[in-house]
This record gives structure tokens, C-alpha cells and sequence, in this order.
């Protein structure tokens, strides 16, 4: 089955420890992305990577950091710097379809929690 | 990007057609309408999007106004399994090198029995 996974579901952390959140997809796609959403609100974009060895920061990209050695590969890292890291973490993966546009298609999300 | 504005939740009965409307009233002629929908601590899925024309898949149809500032995500029959956050997004048809898409807080449809 093609899509995007993401491990682990649930992960805990104590504060100041660094985390990284894995995502791996097997779509070919080319651009990449990780968002953040916290209780009762909208995704809010962290990081982006449209192609391989190449990523820019999105909207809240403060206290964290990617990589993007490898097309099926976008890790994240969440760093102690970042001052709130509790939250549901999402990635997704894009395409420029000719039927539904540059449709994104998203990973099951790994729960962060830090105490 | 043009801001989208949806109620926060609405019901529907199981069975009935769900009517979700999304106002863009800054929309602009390159801009296309796209919906989402996010089930419970799951990833959004990709439901429809259009640009002027109604548009209609397996899992809903899209009505988008003449003057392009409002729409109505439309889900025919209604079942329990529909209950989730739709997100109503705006997003330019050539997105460039950032290509995102800009989450609003959506419509909590929830379907009753």
C-alpha cells in the first residue's frame, strides 16, 4: 500500500530532551510537510521541503529542525528550545494531480506529549 | 491567502444531506476552494475543490456562488462515519515554491442517529 507513515503514535518525553518524530512515505512525492495542531485548533505549518537537501521554515518553526537526506525521508526533531512541544504532529506529502490539484496527503499523526 | 470563515460545528441527522458553507468573500480570481475533512485524532483527508464551476465526486459535491465568495460543501446521505472537522481552504491554483495550505479551526459536523 502506498501512503505516509508516521511512528510512533504516542510518544513521551520529559522536558528538555530533544524528540524526533519520524515520517516516511513511498508516493514518490517530491514536497514534504510538517504541522502542528493543538487542541481545538487548525494545522499550523512548521517546516516544509520541496525537494530533496532543500527545506524552508513555515509559519512556527522556532525550536525545531528537519532534514530531508532522503525523498521517501522527512525526520523532525523537536528540541528543548521549543517551549511548548506538547501537541498532535502531522505529516503530509504533496503532488500536483490534474484532478484534484496539488492535493496533500497526510500522515496518521504522532501525539507528543512532554512532562 | 484569502481567509475563510465556517460555523464552528453543526448536526445533521444520519441519513439527511449535511449543507456546510465556507464565506471567502476576498477570494481571488487565481484562488481555488478546497475541502478537507479531519476525523478524531487522524490526519485531514483531501475531500473535493473547485474554482467556479460545481464540482461533484464519490464523496461529496462542491457549490461555489457566482461571485466566488462563498460555497457549500454538500455530503448527500449522511452517516455516523462523516462526523469530523471539515476545513474549508483557500489556496492560489500556481502555489509557487511554498505550495501550503493555511488551516482554519473548520465546522465540527457532528452526525446524530
Amino acid at each position: 500500500d502506498g501512503g505516509i507513515t508516521q511512528s510512533p503514535k504516542y510518544l513521551f518525553r520529559k522536558e528538555g530532551q530533544n524528540v524526533t518524530l519520524s515520517c516516511e512515505q513511498n508516493l514518490n512525492h517530491d514536497a514534504m510537510y510538517w504541522y502542528r495542531q493543538d487542541p481545538g485548533q487548525g494545522l499550523r505549518l512548521i517546516y516544509y521541503s520541496q525537494i530533496v537537501n532543500d527545506f524552508q521554515k513555515g509559519d512556527i518553526a522556532e525550536g525545531y529542525s528537519v532534514s530531508r537526506e532522503k525523498k521517501e525521508s522527512f525526520p523532525l526533531t523537536v528540541t528543548s528550545a521549543q517551549k511548548n512541544p506538547t501537541a498532535f504532529y502531522l505529516c503530509a506529502s504533496s503532488i500536483n494531480r490534474r484532478d484534484r490539484g496539488y492535493e496533500q496527503y497526510f500522515g496518521p499523526g504522532t501525539r507528543l506529549t512532554v512532562t | 491567502d484569502a481567509k475563510t470563515t465556517q460555523p464552528p460545528s453543526m448536526d445533521c441527522a444520519e441519513g439527511r444531506a449535511a449543507n456546510l458553507p465556507c464565506n471567502h468573500s476576498t477570494i481571488s480570481g487565481n484562488e481555488y476552494v478546497y475541502w478537507y475533512r479531519q476525523i478524531h485524532s487522524q490526519g485531514p483527508q483531501y475531500i473535493i475543490h473547485g474554482l467556479k464551476n460545481n464540482e461533484t465526486n464519490e464523496m461529496a459535491s462542491l457549490i461555489i456562488t457566482e461571485d466566488r465568495k462563498s460555497s457549500t460543501l454538500i455530503l448527500p446521505h449522511a452517516t455516523l462515519r462523516d462526523t469530523a472537522v471539515y476545513y474549508c481552504i483557500v489556496r492560489p491554483i500556481y502555489g509557487g515554491a511554498t505550495n501550503k495550505l493555511i488551516f482554519g479551526t473548520g465546522t465540527l459536523l457532528a452526525v446524530q442517529p
